[in-house]
């Protein structure tokens, strides 16, 4: 079975300082990861995913994330933080059934000027 | 291109009642997903369809129902309400049904609120 866990429910930084949401995942075959983020009242928007082709994937608005296999993670950073990325942040790691993402339970990320 | 749309954005029902949200995919995307987001969690899967077929179903009651139509778009009825069904509903639409890691695209959601 697949899922995942994210740790920190709740992150805050500083505009310019470094954002690191960490996510760790289970999955029985080898994992296609995804990060999505969810601004207020809105549904959820693809940040990147990771297909194997890379480990260091590069997504949309600065972000980033490195899969780990050893460490089963699949962290995302981007190094300066804006006040427009203040939303909450999901990691999803895709199921064997070929439409159904497995959630983690989000984290909410919190920039202050 | 329109994105996914999804109506109504909002709902109010009282428990008991019965509820029908609607998506309409992509074009040129066949599948679509539903997921449940209750308030501080992240989005559980409901069901997943396919050239109107279910392809994937998670773990609700046979209260939640969904149906695929030839033109894709898709819906989810809920029977019985009880307040624990209150949550943002989201629709996603799949490019196609593989194994590959497609894409998911979300639309903005229902807001459903039983009283």
């Amino acid at each position: 079975a697949q899922s995942v866990t994210q740790l920190g429910s709740h992150v805050s930084v500083s505009e310019g300082a470094l954002v690191l949401l960490r996510c760790n995942y289970s999955s029985s075959v080898p994992p296609y990861l995804f990060w999505y983020v969810q601004y207020p009242n809105q549904g959820l928007q693809l940040l990147l995913k990771y297909t194997s082709a890379a480990t260091l994937v590069k997504g949309i608005n600065g972000f980033e994330a490195e899969f780990k296999k050893s460490e089963t993670s699949f962290h995302l950073t981007k190094p300066s933080a804006h006040m427009s990325d203040a939303a909450e942040y999901f990691c999803a790691v895709k199921g064997s059934t070929l439409g159904r993402l497995y959630f983690g339970r989000g984290t909410q990320l919190t920039v202050w000027p | 291109d329109a994105g996914v749309t999804q109506s109504p954005t909002h709902l109010i029902k009282t428990r008991g009642q019965q509820v029908t949200l609607r998506c309409s995919p992509i074009s040129g995307h066949k599948s679509v997903s539903w997921y449940q987001q209750v308030l501080g969690q992240g989005p559980q899967f409901i069901f997943q369809y396919y050239e109107k077929e279910e392809r994937g179903r998670g773990n609700f009651p046979d209260r939640f129902s969904a149906r695929q139509f030839p033109n894709y778009s898709s819906e989810l009825n809920v029977n019985a309400l009880l307040l624990g069904d209150s949550a943002l509903y989201l629709c996603a639409s799949i490019p196609r049904t593989s194994g590959g890691p497609d894409t998911q695209y979300f639309g903005p959601g229902t807001r459903l609120t039983v009283l």
